[in-house]
């Protein structure tokens, strides 16, 4: 089945760090992918998972858990630009994405 | 980057014309592109996947004599909404899966919002 989850919402401030956790079960999985979606805008990609353990790319790292079914997004240094919906999603053995309902993140001064 | 375009960006229509969008990948081959739509405050819901050169695969739901998708080429994919009315209007989005890609990564577009009046 699909199932995944994200918290809907989170506030940090600004220069802070925030960690937006990510929880899925599956069956097949073909790893697990973050992207940025400004309000009114499409998704960009933020990063991809598909192995154990962290990937940091700047100010931004992904974990990723396959055993536990789990992965985080750490925003570090946050900034006002920051402040969007932050969507996880895995992709299925038939190499489709399933989506989070994604965590609006506040970022306030 | 891989880029994605779609047209057109927004447009507004009268209830029951027919409205097509068009996505495009401007400089890789895309061998599986993807529909979603994307209604306020919500997750992006995929409605079909479709491949190249073969018909598009549907989700549950989704009406396929509505919402007509078309993939004539590796770099031009069509969604027409047939008869649209206000309860279409939402954001649709394209996204385009590039042939060799290690990733498996989707690029998307940037969107068209529709308004059915």
């Amino acid at each position: 089945g699909q199932n995944i989850d994200q918290p809907t919402e989170m506030t940090a401030t600004e220069g802070a760090i925030v960690q937006i956790n990510c929880t899925y079960q599956t069956s097949g999985f073909n790893g697990l992918f973050w992207y940025q979606q400004h309000a009114g805008e499409a998704p960009t990609f933020l990063s991809y998972n598909v192995l154990d353990g962290l990937e940091e790319k700047g100010r931004f790292s992904s974990f990723l858990s396959r055993s536990k079914g789990y992965s985080y997004l750490l925003l570090k240094e946050l900034q006002m630009k920051d402040s969007a919906s932050y969507l996880c999603a895995y992709m299925d053995s038939n190499y489709q994405l399933i989506w989070g309902a994604g965590t609006k993140l506040i970022i306030k001064p | 980057g891989a880029v994605v375009s779609q047209h057109p960006s927004w447009v507004i229509c009268k209830s029951g014309t027919s409205v097509k969008i068009e996505c495009r990948s401007l400089d890789f081959q895309a061998t599986t592109m993807f529909w979603y739509r994307q209604f306020p405050k919500q997750s992006l819901m995929l409605m079909a996947t479709s491949n190249e050169g073969s018909k598009a695969t549907y989700e549950q739901g989704v009406e396929k004599d509505k919402f007509l998708i078309n993939h004539a080429s590796l770099t031009l994919s069509t969604l027409t909404v047939t008869s649209a009315h206000p309860e279409d209007s939402s954001f649709y989005i394209c996204s385009a899966r590039e042939l060799a890609n290690d990733y498996n990564e989707q690029f998307f577009g940037p969107g068209t919002r529709l308004t059915v009046l």
